[in-house]
């Protein structure tokens, strides 16, 4: 079965840098972009960007713009979030989500997330 | 960008009503829109894509329409397990947001 699985929880200082992996299983990975969608206490989902594993092209919002790396390893089946200069309000859980179908934009499967917190 | 003002925000209901919740994306999103449920604590689980189509294992009492630029999202004979946060996504062109939310309460 389609599995996503994420990596651990993390705290940052104002400033620093996160990366968190999702791990997939289940699916032949480069079929099928990956969306990374965020949820900050109490709001809603924010849509954060997306990448396709088989060319590695991305896609992003701009807000995130040189903020929001995303990347990927086809050899372990996982793709990667980082975001640069966090502030605190970067405080969210974040979640990977895989798409339904090569050509179904929505996501269907997605990732347990990862709690980020951003405090001094 | 495409905006999508979800309505309303909140919404309050009893077991066996029949509920609505309404999408509008801010350009026309052909059925590039797609419904998802959030329980506390959880991801997301994608009930409706493009537009009106049910995802396998999602009851047949939620049903989705709409194209261009108005999406319904219509809950028959809510069950207990129906109360949750709802949200809508149009993904015709990036960013693809989603709508603000609406959470369904008892």
């Amino acid at each position: 079965q389609v599995q996503l699985v994420q990596s651990g929880a993390e705290v940052r200082m104002p400033g620093a840098s996160v990366k968190i992996s999702c791990k997939t299983s289940g699916y032949t990975f480069t079929s099928y972009d990956i969306n990374w969608v965020r949820q900050a206490p109490g709001q809603g989902l924010e849509w954060m960007g997306w990448t396709n594993p088989n060319s590695n092209t991305p896609g992003f919002a701009q807000k995130f713009q040189g903020r929001l790396t995303m990347t990927r390893d086809t050899s372990i089946r996982t793709a990667y979030m980082e975001l640069t200069d966090l502030r605190p309000d970067d405080t969210a859980v974040y979640y990977c989500a895989r798409r339904r179908s090569p050509d179904s934009s929505s996501s269907l499967f997605w990732g347990q997330g990862t709690q980020v917190i951003v405090s001094s | 960008d495409i905006q999508v003002t979800q309505s309303p925000s909140s919404l309050s209901a009893s077991v066996g009503d029949r509920v609505t919740i309404t999408c509008r994306a801010s350009q026309r999103v052909n059925t590039y829109v797609h419904w998802y449920q959030q329980q506390p604590g959880k991801a997301p689980r994608l009930l409706v894509y493009a537009g009106s189509n049910l995802e396998s294992g999602v009851p047949s009492r939620f049903s989705g329409s709409g194209s261009g630029t108005d999406f319904t999202l219509t809950i028959n004979s809510l069950q207990p397990e129906d109360f949750a946060t709802y949200y809508c996504q149009q993904t015709y062109r990036a960013p693809f947001a989603f709508g603000q939310g609406t959470k369904l309460d008892i």
